[in-house]
């Protein structure tokens, strides 16, 4: 059973537009997300993190939005870059830091960026 | 800072053999992780260690084995090797009660 889902397998979009990234969630127990990026041939890199008290959390060009009824967030990316391609990530976790602390990752999506 | 090393990065086996993953880190974090990646599938935990002198199952343990050799090292070990096995391995680590992993760069394992 799934506890992260990321629907869409790849995205594409213009240079200076919006990106928007999609993951839903199913376990309650879940209180902290985060989105990795990862280009191919490297590890997974963080990118920006929200805590479920929190309902946004903005870092420069990248915004998370956290919908806890719907237990969905989303990753915008304003404007796109084509450095911005790669393959991002949601993760969540619950446990707070604690021993048994481990993140749930998605599929991943592939955005693409076109010049 | 190197951060999260792994060795090596690229490795063929023939089926049956063993081998073991190379994961260290220099960064005095407490916890650390093997995850494996594979196409269509994300990353998924093999196991983890909370701390030194402690191991526990992720989601997908089965055929592998691990060791919390210090604090600083945690390696992955494959007794008998199997095609399922091809992936690529992530191992990451995390400071006590931070919330965000530093990953390595990866070990791509080829199982024929």
């Amino acid at each position: 059973d799934q506890q992260v889902k990321q629907n869409s397998p790849s995205l594409s979009v213009q240079e200076g537009r919006i990106s928007i990234l999609n993951c839903d969630y199913t376990n309650s127990m879940f209180d902290y997300f985060l989105w990795y990026k990862k280009y191919p041939a490297e590890g997974p890199t963080f990118l920006i993190s929200i805590s479920s008290i929190k309902d946004k959390n903005e870092d420069g060009r990248f915004t998370v939005f956290l919908n806890k009824s719907a237990k969905h967030l989303s990753l915008h990316i304003v404007p796109s870059q084509p450095g911005d391609s790669a393959v991002y990530f949601c993760a969540a976790a619950g446990d707070s830091g604690g021993s048994n602390y481990k993140l749930t990752f998605g599929k991943g999506t592939l955005l693409t960026v076109n010049p | 800072n190197a951060g999260v090393t792994q060795t090596p990065k690229f490795q063929v086996l023939k089926t049956g053999q063993s081998m073991t993953l190379q994961c260290a880190q220099d960064m005095n974090h407490n916890s650390m992780y093997w995850y494996r990646q594979d196409p269509g599938m994300g990353l998924r935990l093999i196991y983890y260690s909370a701390s030194e002198g402690t191991t526990d199952k992720g989601e997908v343990p089965n055929g592998y084995n691990v060791s919390r050799l210090n604090k600083r090292e945690f390696s992955l070990r494959l007794e008998s090797a199997a095609p399922s096995q091809t992936s690529v391995y992530f191992c990451a680590s995390r400071a006590g009660q931070g919330r965000g992993y530093t990953f390595g760069s990866g070990t791509r394992l080829t199982v024929v």
